[in-house]
């Protein structure tokens, strides 16, 4: 059981490029969640998924930002045209059923330049 | 002030001391759960403890959940070097059927750093 798996570990982007960041989770696990965690702060949340369906994206920004849980596949973060603001790590974690203890991924750290 | 925020926001003990971390938080909740995160490390899950239950225990670890105050504390005791991180409290909201709703939101966390 790999656990949930996140790729790439670090991602570098310039402003104004396009950031996708992968999250394959737990095997069994149909929910996906995705967090974003700045310097020294919690975790926020940004938006839940099950397979094909978004169930909650209310913290995600309206704009740029998008998810998607193919049928197949991992789930992927997209960040569009990136600015410095979106530097910051990002976390998927997975579970069985909703809301019951995570298991989350390593995160990816982006940062913008 | 945020659901779910935690008390004292730095703890430093020597190692074999007992730290007691706290939490509040605003709304009716379904569960509650704590993490630990190692720097530049994802979270790991600790324990989790139901709105109808008011204590638990994992190893050196202890919680408690005061629905009526919302609050809740989270003990280590016996503390070694290696359990220092920070930790967080999430809470899980209960929806309009009582369940889980599925977002947890967290707290900003409690830096705990011990000493050998």
């Amino acid at each position: 059981n790999a656990g949930v798996m996140q790729n790439p570990r670090h991602l570098v982007r310039r402003r104004g490029q396009e950031a996708r960041l992968r999250c394959s989770p737990m095997k069994g696990h149909s929910h996906v969640y995705w967090y974003r965690q700045l310097p020294e702060e919690g975790l926020k949340f940004m938006v839940y998924l099950q397979k094909e369906n978004i169930i909650d994206e209310s913290g995600m920004p309206k704009e740029r930002f998008s998810a998607e849980f193919p049928k197949e596949g991992p789930s992927i973060l997209r960040i569009q045209q990136v600015v410095r603001g979106d530097s910051a790590a990002y976390f998927c974690a997975s579970s069985p059923r909703t809301a019951n203890g995570y298991t989350f991924g390593s995160g990816t750290r982006l940062t913008v330049v | 002030s945020q659901q779910g925020e935690e008390d004292p926001q730095a703890l430093s003990i020597q190692e074999g001391e007992n730290a007691t971390m706290n939490c509040s938080y605003k709304t009716s909740i379904n569960n509650l759960q704590w993490y630990r995160q190692n720097s530049g490390r994802g979270l790991v899950h600790l324990i989790l403890i139901r709105s109808n239950e008011r204590e638990k225990h994992s190893g050196r670890l202890r919680v408690t959940l005061d629905t009526s105050k919302k609050s809740s504390s989270l003990l280590i005791t016996a503390s070694r070097a290696a359990d220092t991180a920070s930790y967080f409290c999430a809470t899980a909201l209960a929806n309009a059927g009582g369940t889980s709703y599925g977002k947890l939101t967290f707290g900003q966390g409690t830096i705990l750093t011990v000493h050998p």
